[in-house]
């Protein structure tokens, strides 16, 4: 069976440090992956996908990056932090060929910046 | 541009009652719909998806309606329980040829009190 671990599950960081939230999916090959950031009250806002390895598409211009350095390994990173950045943070994994490309998600990161 | 709108934004109920969420969409070409539930503090789970062709999908006491015509959708709940109390999320996506990244409406958050 499929898996997708997130950690930290919770993180208080200061304005202006450094960010690195990773994600890992076990029991499937070549996954789409997907980082979404919900802030309170809203809905999902998609910030990156990757289909593949080092290939990296993002949906909104921010100070955020991704990378995904292994097939199954997905990492949103910041420089610098900002107060906008706090959030619930998502990964998700599909397989577009498989149940219609149901996206899986993970547990989530509560990011607080102060 | 692809768009699910979700109605009412935030619902509560008593605890037994029944209720019906609604979305609306513009994606094209449409493939299928989703209804995710999402904990709070958890990541959403899917509870029913339909295609083109299907009008009614049932998940226990979860209830969805598609009419593909009118470009609607409802996730009707009966017989609430206080575990219903989440956010009901509608995701539609894109068949061939259209973006293969679902679209995601806001969400319609249920309480459900005793």
């Amino acid at each position: 069976s499929q898996t997708i671990h997130q950690w930290p599950a919770t993180l208080v960081q200061p304005v202006g440090s450094p960010l690195s939230l990773e994600c890992t999916v076990e029991g499937t090959s070549n996954p789409n992956l997907y980082w979404y950031r919900q802030a309170a009250g809203r809905g999902l806002q998609l910030l990156f996908y990757s289909v593949g390895i080092g290939q990296i598409s993002s949906e909104v211009p921010q100070n955020l990056s991704a990378s995904r350095p292994q097939d199954r390994q997905f990492i949103l990173s910041s420089k610098k932090l900002l107060l906008s950045d706090s959030g619930f943070y998502l990964c998700a994994w599909s397989v577009p060929e498989r149940s219609y490309n149901e996206q899986f998600f993970g547990p989530g990161t509560r990011l607080t910046v102060l | 541009k692809n768009q699910v709108e979700q109605s009412p934004q935030s619902l509560i109920i008593l605890e037994g009652k029944n209720c019906t969420l609604q979305c609306n969409y513009t994606v094209s070409p449409f493939s299928n719909l989703r209804w995710y539930k999402q904990d709070t503090g958890r990541g959403p789970v899917s509870l029913t998806i339909m295609t083109f062709s299907e009008n009614t999908k049932s998940n226990g006491r979860y209830t969805a309606t598609l009419d593909a015509d009118t470009k609607q959708s409802s996730l009707h709940i009966t017989a609430s329980q206080l575990s219903d109390s989440a956010s009901y999320i509608c995701v539609v996506s894109a068949g061939a040829g259209g973006s293969y990244i679902p679209t995601f409406g806001r969400g319609t958050s249920l309480i459900v009190h005793p």
